[in-house]
């Protein structure tokens, strides 16, 4: 089945720093999304970004499906954007497959 | 409120019991899936379902049990719990086909078997 793997595993930034995530897939996928799991353990959906780049505030990601990336990018980071993030990408079988997150942390 | 919302929250059960973990969704989304959340697994997908009376295996699916006889209902019954299957479980639908939508998730049950 498809490979999933996003980079880096931990992140510690200071407040106010920007921030890349990386999620490789190992074959052809349908669609790809992002998704932030808050210190509560809720899984807020981000981005559902099959390919091109979207933004949404302070958060934008684009995906590359040709070459099968895609890259989350955090600006001016906020306490609030701890977390782990989590790539998902939708198989041509009608299957997801979750990444393993990254984890991030912000330093006040 | 609208949305998907899952019950209970946290639930503590012996080895060999059986338990159902609820799922509801008000969106009335043709998909629902279930997921299990463990440290350095990340999300793994039990089982997911395209319309009622229709369901489908995911990556770990044994020692699992669902039905979907109406739409907006998704449970997941473990028949006889075993310690192993101690984890976070993720409730969660999407508006069409799995893989050309967004999924939205329900806030997780947390089941602890002793």
């Amino acid at each position: 089945g498809i490979q999933v793997e996003q980079s880096p595993p931990d992140l510690i930034l200071q407040e106010g720093a920007n921030s890349t995530l990386r999620c490789n897939f190992s074959d052809s996928v349908n669609n790809l999304q992002w998704f932030h799991q808050n210190p509560w353990g809720q899984l807020i959906n981000l981005f559902y970004i099959p390919s091109g780049t979207k933004q949404n505030g302070r958060l934008s990601a684009t995906t590359v499906a040709t070459e099968r990336y895609s890259l989350l990018y955090i600006s001016s980071s906020q306490t609030t954007d701890s977390g782990v993030y989590f790539c998902a990408v939708g198989a041509l079988d009608d299957k997801i497959i979750f990444g393993k997150g990254t984890r991030l942390h912000i330093l006040p | 409120d609208a949305g998907i919302t899952q019950s209970p929250r946290y639930k503590i059960t012996e080895t060999g019991r059986q338990v159902t973990l609820m799922c509801h969704q008000t969106w009335s989304h043709s998909y629902m899936f279930w997921y299990r959340q463990d440290l350095g697994h990340g999300l793994r997908l039990i089982y997911y379902s395209a319309a009622a009376d229709i369901t489908d295996k995911g990556e770990v699916p044994d020692g699992y049990v669902v039905s979907r006889s109406k739409t907006e209902n998704f449970p997941l019954t473990l028949e006889s719990a075993t310690r192993s299957q101690t984890s976070v479980y993720f409730c969660a639908s999407s508006e069409s086909r799995s893989t050309s939508q967004p999924q939205h998730f329900g806030d997780g049950t947390r089941l602890s078997i002793l």
